[in-house]
């Protein structure tokens, strides 16, 4: 099955610092979703990218599909940004219709 | 409601019960989906049902795992004879599944199980 790879494992901020979060995959996708997992465990959607660049705020994602790599930017953290970001993707030839998760980044940003 | 609803939050089981787990999707997704999350690990894929059929159930760890759909809507995850390592948060996920087969589409999460056998 598709291999998702994320970087780095974990990321320790000051308030206020940007930040960038990588997720590699081994083949081409369908579907590409980053999430946030708050302290409380819900998943939050992010971001549905298999290619192309989206803005939320100070959120902003890129993919390039054709090298098979995503990136999440975050700008002027907040402590609220803490938690697990998790990219996600989808290969339906191979891998039917779920979403395949990498391990996360725990982020965590201090006042 | 607005969301993904599964009941319950929390649960704490002895080792060799049954539980079962519910999955309210929202209203008019057709695709439903159930993943299991270990502590430290990202969500892992179990079963997936298109309506109230059941497309694809090849990531349930074991015959003592069993979901269903009846009317396409409500989903109920059972496990029988709980192990320890059944101890997860379970999650809950759902699509529009418009069209069969239809590829590459947002999934919404569920707030999840925390189901911890004892």
């Amino acid at each position: 099955g598709i291999q998702v790879e994320q970087s780095p494992p974990d990321l320790i901020l000051q308030e206020g610092a940007n930040s960038t979060l990588r997720c590699n995959f081994s083949d081409s996708v369908n579907n590409l979703q980053w999430f946030h997992q708050n302290p409380w465990g819900q998943l939050i959607n992010l971001f549905y990218i298999p290619s192309g660049t989206k803005q939320n705020g100070r959120l902003s994602a890129t993919t390039v599909a054709t090298e098979r790599y995503s990136l999440l930017y975050i700008s002027s953290s907040q402590t609220t940004d803490s938690g697990v970001y998790f990219c996600a993707v989808e290969r339906y030839e191979t891998s039917g219709s779920r979403l395949t998760f990498g391990e996360g980044t725990q982020l965590t940003v201090n006042p | 409601g607005a969301g993904v609803s599964q009941s319950p939050r929390y649960k704490v089981a002895k080792r060799g019960q049954d539980v079962a787990l519910r999955c309210d999707p929202i209203s008019g997704h057709v695709s439903l989906f159930w993943y299991q999350q270990a502590l430290g690990q990202g969500p892992e894929f179990l079963t997936y049902f298109q309506n109230e059929a059941q497309l694809d159930k090849s990531g349930l760890p074991s015959d003592r795992f069993f979901a269903e759909r009846p009317e396409g809507s409500v989903s109920t995850l059972k496990i029988q004879r709980t192990q320890q390592e059944d101890s997860a948060v379970y999650l809950c996920a759902s699509s529009l599944g418009l069209l069969a087969g239809v590829r590459g589409e947002t999934q919404y999460f569920g707030p999840g199980t925390r189901l911890l056998v004892l």
